[in-house]
């Protein structure tokens, strides 16, 4: 099975653009979480989407938005960028709706901010 | 709202010599992941630890779960060069589909 992929795997944009990363998680997967990921705060949780609902979401500002499509596919979006948002923003999937699966990481999206 | 603590932040260990980090939860955990970041690279899983004072094994590696599921540690005997890396623990809070919570992360960097 192909493992999960990302894109763009880099992305360079100026304050103030807004950003659409996209995730297509493990065939057969139908969760799908997004963390941000920088030197001083580890992985910090973003959402989860579940069959297109979003079951749980972190602790960030309205610019940052996701959604889930039937085929399981993720994008998340960041509007009004700052320079904070620059960081590794990383896709999971996994298999169902339980809490007891593991996550399958794909290779983030490297973002910065200038 | 739940934190995961998770110590040492760094940790360098002469090859040979064992390490151990640490993971405390703020809230009772229905399960722990642990995860392997090596550098440049995406958190691959290695455990979950799901039962009050369940004890994993993996070769050089051993994971605990505390009785209270609020900690966990993970201990790695007689370290070696491929052992560097971040290691980090996942909880999810119990009740229900709860969201995951990673602790910081423990980087360890193994001296030849």
């Amino acid at each position: 099975k192909a493992g999960v992929t990302q894109t763009p795997r880099y992305l360079i944009k100026t304050r103030g653009q807004q950003v659409t990363l996209s995730c297509s998680p493990i065939s057969g997967h139908r969760s799908v979480s997004w963390y941000q990921q920088t030197p001083g705060q580890g992985l910090q949780f973003l959402f989860e989407y579940f069959s297109e609902t979003q079951r749980n979401k972190g602790n960030f500002p309205g610019r940052f938005s996701g959604r889930q499509f039937s085929n399981s596919r993720s994008e998340m979006n960041v509007s009004t960028l700052e320079l904070g948002d620059s960081a590794l923003y990383l896709c999971a999937s996994s298999p169902s709706g339980t809490s007891y699966n593991e996550q399958f990481f794909g290779p983030g999206t490297r973002l910065t901010v200038l | 709202g739940q934190q995961v603590m998770q110590i040492p932040q760094y940790q360098h260990v002469q090859e040979g010599e064992d390490f151990t980090t640490y993971c405390n939860s703020s809230t009772t955990l229905s399960n722990i992941q642990w995860y392997k970041q090596r550098p440049g690279g995406h958190p691959v899983f290695l455990i979950q630890l799901v039962k009050s004072g369940e004890v994993k094994k993996q070769k050089r590696l051993t994971f605990q779960f505390g009785e209270a599921k609020k900690n966990s540690s993970l201990h790695i005997t007689a370290t070696q060069t491929t052992d560097v890396g971040t290691y980090f623990c996942a909880g999810r809070d119990s009740g229900g589909y709860q969201k995951v919570t990673f602790g910081i992360g423990t980087k360890l960097q193994v001296i030849p």
